[in-house]
């Protein structure tokens, strides 16, 4: 069974539009971290966000905000009032206490047409 | 602070053929961890270094080796490579070992003929 879920494989949006990218994980640990990362087509993963599994605060940072639910397992991602710029694959991870290797998901190829 | 840097960015290689890649990471970074990235298997761990230790190793064959030097910086070696071994080569710093958040380089893209 698969960790980390990113069910939705690819999303288009026109611009302007605000859009939600799922991240669904599974662990048994009571300790571990989620994280974000972009990857737009020049290859570079950038680092977006880490949450930890005690901080069930929402976060936001300017147009991006993350919605961490634990009664669900879920880390979702909203860009709002997306932008051309914001076209890439996003990766959502998990990093469980038994190593802390990062668990990856499938990745979310993110298309905003102008 | 200058970012992580990986050379070459590309590098086409022919089967049995053997490939060196650089990582230099943040300045500070003590861990440099290396990943494969291809469209079929997405993002595996190849290899942790830490202090000039391999203090993790994922599931890929011996061909696929690395060290680190006293500053930090690191190598991965892969010989004989083979048709699968083309990928992104995507290469990793973090201040500290995990689960301190890792920082990516721009990659090096493998081809092998």
């Amino acid at each position: 069974a698969q960790k980390v879920t990113q069910a939705q494989t690819e999303i288009s949006v026109v611009e302007k539009e605000d859009v939600t990218l799922d991240c669904v994980y599974e662990t048994r640990d009571t300790t571990y971290y989620l994280f974000w990362y972009k990857q737009p087509p020049s290859g570079e993963l950038v680092f977006l966000i880490r949450r930890n599994s005690f901080d069930e605060q929402n976060e936001i940072s300017g147009r991006y905000s993350w919605n961490f639910q634990k009664s669900t397992s879920s880390f979702n991602f909203t860009i709002t009032a997306s932008q051309v710029v914001d076209s890439a694959v996003y990766f959502c991870a998990l990093s469980e206490r038994i190593d802390y290797q990062l668990i990856w998901g499938a990745g979310t190829k993110l298309i905003i047409k102008p | 602070k200058a970012g992580v840097t990986q050379t070459p960015r590309y590098l086409i290689k022919t089967r049995g053929q053997q490939v060196t890649l650089s990582c230099s990471p943040i300045s500070g970074h003590r861990s440099v961890s290396w990943y494969q990235q291809t469209p079929g298997q997405g993002l595996q761990f190849l290899f942790e270094y830490f202090s000039e230790t391999q203090r993790n190793k994922g599931n890929f064959p011996g061909r696929f080796s690395g060290r680190q030097f006293s500053n930090s910086r690191s190598e991965m070696n892969v010989s004989t490579l083979e048709l699968g071994d083309s990928a992104l080569y995507l290469c990793a710093s973090s201040l500290e070992v995990r689960p301190d958040t890792q920082y990516f380089g721009p990659g090096t893209r493998l081809t092998v003929l």
